[in-house]
């Protein structure tokens, strides 16, 4: 199963808005609305910040957005915070019950 | 709110069997809604995901790891393992245990992960 692709590092000013892709294939996120997003910051554990491709859990900012089309999924954090700066990558339900993860963004905040 | 921790040794020599616990507090492992997982990063990789072990004992497993891996769970101490066996170096990563939404295919509670180094 290979990895979804994801850009390396993105970066925005505090206020901005920045869109991080997550490309699969056809296998799994073309296929399936269970593309999931993780906000991780070095030695905590990871957080979740949206599931099947457009929800986010109760109590989590509506900053973050998640969307997808065809086979590539996408997570928006807007109106950008300093605290925002950390490593974010998203995860599929793949066939066989199986799931794949993109290989992380790093987030800077200038 | 769920927390989980992993434990275990940092470093395993090569050939020998890599052995994780997963604590759970905040929640029970005793709960039917959720598998419990374990997915590994190694050194500039992405993410892997291991496998679940299900509160009955039922698991599934990565086919790329499935005969070297076994797991299970301990209702009585709230916890869940992992075995490797015949360990590489290219078992060298952090470990992390997680949470599986059944529902939602989603990992909502992780660990914040244990680094395990494979070397003589």
């Amino acid at each position: 199963q290979s990895a979804l692709t994801q850009p390396a590092s993105v970066s925005g000013s505090p206020g901005q808005s920045i869109t991080i892709s997550c490309i699969g294939t056809s296998s799994d996120v073309g296929h399936y609305n269970l593309v999931s997003w993780y906000q991780h910051h070095p030695g905590k554990a990871p957080k979740l910040l949206i599931y099947e491709v457009i929800k986010r859990p109760s109590g989590l900012s509506s900053r973050f957005s998640g969307s997808k089309s065809g086979n590539t999924a996408s997570l928006t954090i807007s109106g950008l915070q300093a605290e925002d700066e950390a490593d974010y990558f998203c995860c599929s339900y793949a066939r066989t019950n199986s799931w794949v993860f993109g290989g992380g963004t790093t987030l800077t905040v200038l | 709110q769920v927390q989980l921790q992993e434990s275990g040794p940092g470093l395993v020599k090569p050939s020998e069997t890599l052995s994780l616990t997963c604590t759970v507090s905040g929640g029970s492992v005793n709960n039917g809604d959720c598998y419990w997982s374990w997915i590994r990063q190694p050194p500039g990789k992405e993410l892997e995901w291991i496998g679940y072990v299900y509160y009955s004992g039922s698991t599934n497993y990565n086919p790329s790891l499935k005969s070297r891996l076994s797991m299970s769970v301990d209702t009585s101490k709230n916890q869940f393992s992992l075995k490797l066996t015949s360990v590489t170096a290219a078992d060298t990563a952090v470990y992390y245990c997680a949470r599986l939404r059944l529902d939602r295919d989603d990992f909502d509670y992780w660990g914040p992960g244990i680094l395990v180094t494979v070397s003589s």
